[in-house]
């Protein structure tokens, strides 16, 4: 059974600080991991993805994986009101290509 | 910067009735894709089709759904008979390959509503 695992929050941050996501997995031969974001009522908008263990930033963000306690995070700097947004994690795993998408993990950023 | 992109972004069908949603795909993208979610819920898979066949599906994929290329552009994904239990809003997407990198894009979504 594919399975992808978020707390589905809402995770409550202040402006300004760091926002941090957190994804588990159950398949260990999964090999890339994919971060969305999907505002209410809009589509999954690709953030970003990681396949080697340790961090890879963009920007603002930093995706962290750790494949021997099947995990992976998602880190936002400086968190603005528009990160505001549900944040979906999406791995393919049982030998296919087709990512699994998790609940998703309702982040609030206020002012 | 290229998009997927769906028709119609909203429709509302009587239960019983036929449905068939619409989706064009980024242009140079291979693999083409539908998921669903339900309201408050997660993005489900339906199936993904390559090469003008279906590649892969998920158990939700049953007899009542069937999906079509008709053309060079269009990707189509006909719902027969619609329930109550199928409102929802129905994801098109595409990518380029199906290695373990494969990275999707979700076109906006056509949210389907039966009454």
């Amino acid at each position: 059974q594919k399975e992808v695992e978020q707390n589905s929050g809402p995770l409550s941050v202040p402006e300004g600080a760091i926002a941090s996501l957190n994804c588990t997995y159950s398949d260990r031969g999964s090999q890339s991991f994919f971060w969305y974001r999907q505002y209410s009522g809009k589509s999954p908008e690709l953030i970003m993805f990681i396949y080697s263990n340790g961090d890879k930033e963009d920007g603002r963000f930093t995706a962290q994986l750790n494949k021997a306690s099947q995990y992976v995070s998602l880190l936002i700097r400086d968190s603005q009101p528009s990160d505001s947004a549900t944040y979906l994690c999406a791995v393919p795993s049982g030998g296919s290509y087709i990512p699994t998408f998790g609940r998703g993990t309702s982040l609030i950023v206020h002012p | 910067e290229p998009e997927v992109t769906q028709t119609p972004s909203h429709q509302v069908t009587q239960m019983g009735q036929e449905v068939i949603l619409r989706c064009v795909p980024i242009s140079n993208h291979l693999y083409f894709y539908w998921y669903r979610q339900i309201l408050g819920q997660k993005v489900e898979f339906l199936v993904s089709f390559y090469n003008n066949e279906i590649s892969e599906k998920s158990e939700i994929f049953d007899d009542q759904f069937s999906v079509e290329r008709p053309d060079g552009s269009n990707f189509t994904l006909k719902i027969r008979s619609t329930k109550l239990e199928d409102s929802a809003m129905y994801f098109c997407a595409s990518s380029t390959d199906s290695n373990s990198g494969n990275t999707i894009y979700f076109g906006e979504g056509s949210w389907l509503t039966v009454v």
